[in-house]
């Protein structure tokens, strides 16, 4: 069993559609996570981070943690077509020295 | 402008030839990072370097040879023992473990 689970999808939208990304974890010593942004033949790039559990808000962008399921989320309100992208979520526990990263779930979002 | 770059953006390799990415950062960063990602499938950590002339395996190093001579440069070299290298290449840097930035990456093809 992979220490991140990430459905790959692809998962496609319409214009100003709500969006919800999701990623499971099995290590209870992670306490730090991360959501990356990667579009088509290019480096992630840091989207959102958030420590411990709860929400954290950056513009249309909100990162939920729920460590008591071990759940993580990412939440896009009036998604764009430029969002279209594969999300990466990855994690830490404080003593680890690299990341683990789901998969990735590719996006879509259709004008 | 302050960032990371890897180099070439695309590399050919013949059967049994070494091939060396190039990855330089300016962001003063004492950590750096080399993934590989194959379609489908996520980051996967092939070496790590915390510091200068020091540097660990990561999950996937068989076949892969590192050097950390400077704080701005990691390059990695991929050998003729690396039975499946075709792939995406990516190099990171951070300050801290957690907060990892991306090159934009080397995709490189086997002929």
């Amino acid at each position: 069993q992979k220490e991140v689970e990430q459905d790959p999808g692809p998962l496609s939208v319409p214009e100003g559609a709500i969006v919800s990304l999701n990623c499971t974890y099995s290590n209870s010593a992670f306490q730090y996570f991360m959501w990356y942004r990667q579009y088509s033949r290019k480096g992630p790039e840091l989207l959102m981070y958030t420590y411990s559990s709860g929400n954290k808000e950056d513009g249309r962008f909100t990162a939920q943690v729920d460590k008591s399921s071990k759940y993580i989320s990412l939440f896009i309100r009036d998604s764009q077509p430029s969002d279209s992208a594969t999300y990466l979520c990855a994690s830490i526990s404080g003593s680890a020295r690299q990341l683990t990263f789901g998969s990735g779930t590719q996006l879509t979002v259709l004008p | 402008d302050g960032g990371i770059t890897q180099s070439p953006k695309y590399l050919f390799r013949k059967e049994g030839q070494n091939v060396t990415l190039s990855c330089e950062q300016n962001l003063n960063h004492d950590a750096m990072y080399w993934y590989r990602q194959d379609p489908g499938q996520g980051l996967r950590l092939i070496y790590y370097s915390q510091i200068v002339n020091d540097f660990q395996k990561g999950d996937i190093a068989e076949g892969y040879s590192v050097s950390r001579e400077k704080k701005e440069s990691f390059p990695l070299t991929v050998t003729s023992a690396q039975k499946n290298p075709t792939a995406f290449y990516l190099c990171a840097s951070s300050m801290r473990t957690d907060t990892q930035y991306f090159g934009p990456g080397t995709r490189l093809t086997v002929l």
